[in-house]
């Protein structure tokens, strides 16, 4: 499987600190894409840096990505309430049209 | 509203009765996929299309069919569902451009197979 896996499974905050989690994979990439999932519901694309890219920004996410490593980070600052939710990366092999997620983090921000 | 719609949302069926769960939408993306989501598996690519009547298999393909007639629809077939394929379905369809960017989600499929 080219599944990736994220790091770490659970993450459990306080409201206003930063959230970290990391995500690697097996293949050679073209993106990697950072999607949010509440409970039970449809995924929400959050972010996307391309693999010739190191660093990316929007608004209080921060993704960063090492293609010699294969691996990538999703940093959240100032978290809120509102961001608990699970997160998943998700990569497109640049050999072809396939996604593969990670297997998620579950982020919980206590009030 | 741009968006992926799933039906239906909520599935309980017995083993071996042929079901189909219908998925369109209404951004005129050429990308659509299936993944099934399991705990602590993730999601996994089930099956995708590039375009109408171009389908390939992902990661999971075994016990699923799929058809692209249309650009907007993108149904998965399941022939003879049997317990293992207790799971929650997402469709997803994309912009094709080269290289793939982000995917839009419907809401899932709680599929139960007794």
């Amino acid at each position: 499987s080219q599944q990736g896996e994220e790091d770490p499974q659970a993450l459990s905050i306080q409201e206003g600190e930063n959230a970290t989690m990391n995500c690697s994979y097996k293949t050679s990439i073209n993106n990697l894409q950072w999607y949010r999932q509440n409970s039970g519901r449809g995924l929400v694309h959050l972010i996307l840096i391309r693999s010739n890219e190191r660093e990316k920004h929007s608004g209080r996410l921060r993704v960063t990505l090492d293609t010699s490593k294969k691996s990538s980070s999703l940093l959240i600052t100032a978290s809120r309430a509102a961001d608990t939710a699970s997160y998943f990366c998700a990569t497109l092999a640049d050999t072809g049209n396939q996604f593969y997620f990670g297997t998620g983090t579950s982020l919980t921000v206590i009030p | 509203e741009a968006q992926v719609t799933q039906n239906p949302r909520y599935l309980i069926t017995v083993t071996g009765k042929k079901l189909t769960v219908t998925c369109s939408q209404n951004m005129n993306h050429e990308y659509m996929s299936w993944y099934r989501q399991d705990p602590g598996l993730g999601l996994r690519q089930i099956y995708y299309s590039m375009n109408v009547e171009v389908t390939d298999k992902g990661d999971v393909p075994e016990g699923y069919k799929v058809s692209r007639k249309e650009k907007r629809n993108f149904p998965l077939i399941l022939e003879s569902p049997s317990p293992n394929q207790t799971s929650l379905y997402f469709c997803a369809s994309s912009d094709y451009r080269i290289p793939l960017g982000e995917q839009y989600f419907g809401p899932g499929t709680r599929l139960t197979v007794t």
